[in-house]
């Protein structure tokens, strides 16, 4: 069964700094990987989709990479804005049925 | 752009009545999650539907939950009878498997609170 862990659970920044979120998975066997971004109260937004032949994905200011092998996953967030503040779930599919699995997320909060 | 649309957005009822939840994904895809989020467990994956059919809802609880696709543009999920650990927000997500994937795309869920 899959498990996805993220560390931190929860972050706070000045704005300005650089940032990593981790995401690390227990079955290494996946198709894809996607970081989402979730306001208080609302859906999920779709940030990145890494699948599993590929290293890193960028969009704008944010890189995500992915170790397959290690099972491990990384959000680089640079030049942070409190608009950055927000919960960002890591999502694994995986498995038969390519179900995908979320992690709990990293609650960031960037101070002005 | 297109959005995946969820009704409704709030939904307050009482222990033991039904409630219905709608989804309506994105034209095109083929792919229909569930999902039930609370602060505890975080994101769980309740039904999975692949081109209406359902191929995995091993996280619903069956007695009381019930998930349908009856075409392409609707699903539900409902939840005979209500219990007030059911409070939640519930996501629908859409998505298109061919080939290759191509990622989800989430509504702005229905939040239950059965009281």
């Amino acid at each position: 069964k899959q498990e996805v862990t993220q560390i931190p659970a929860a972050l706070s920044v000045p704005e300005g700094e650089n940032l990593v979120l981790n995401c690390s998975f227990t079955d290494s066997a996946i198709y894809n990987l996607q970081w989402f971004r979730q306001d208080p109260g609302k859906g999920l937004t779709s940030l990145l989709l890494i699948q599993s032949s590929q290293r890193e994905q960028t969009s704008g200011r944010l890189n995500a990479s992915l170790d397959k092998s290690s099972g491990r996953s990384t959000l680089y967030i640079a030049a942070s804005q409190p608009g950055d503040s927000a919960t960002y779930l890591c999502a694994v599919r995986s498995g038969g049925y390519q179900k995908v699995t979320f992690g709990i997320g990293t609650k960031l909060q960037v101070i002005p | 752009d297109a959005r995946v649309t969820q009704t409704p957005r709030h939904k307050v009822t009482e222990m033991g009545q039904e409630v219905t939840m709608r989804c309506q994904p994105i034209l095109g895809h083929n792919t229909v999650f569930w999902y039930r989020q609370t602060m505890m467990q975080g994101l769980e994956l309740l039904a999975y539907f692949r081109n209406r059919a359902p191929l995995d809802d091993s996280g619903m609880p069956k007695d009381r939950f019930s998930a349908e696709m009856p075409d392409a543009t609707l699903a539900t999920l409902k939840i005979q009878p209500s219990e007030p650990r059911d409070s939640a927000v519930y996501f629908c997500a859409s998505g298109l498997v061919a080939g290759g994937y191509y990622g989800y795309t989430f509504g702005s869920g229905t939040r239950l609170t059965v009281v």
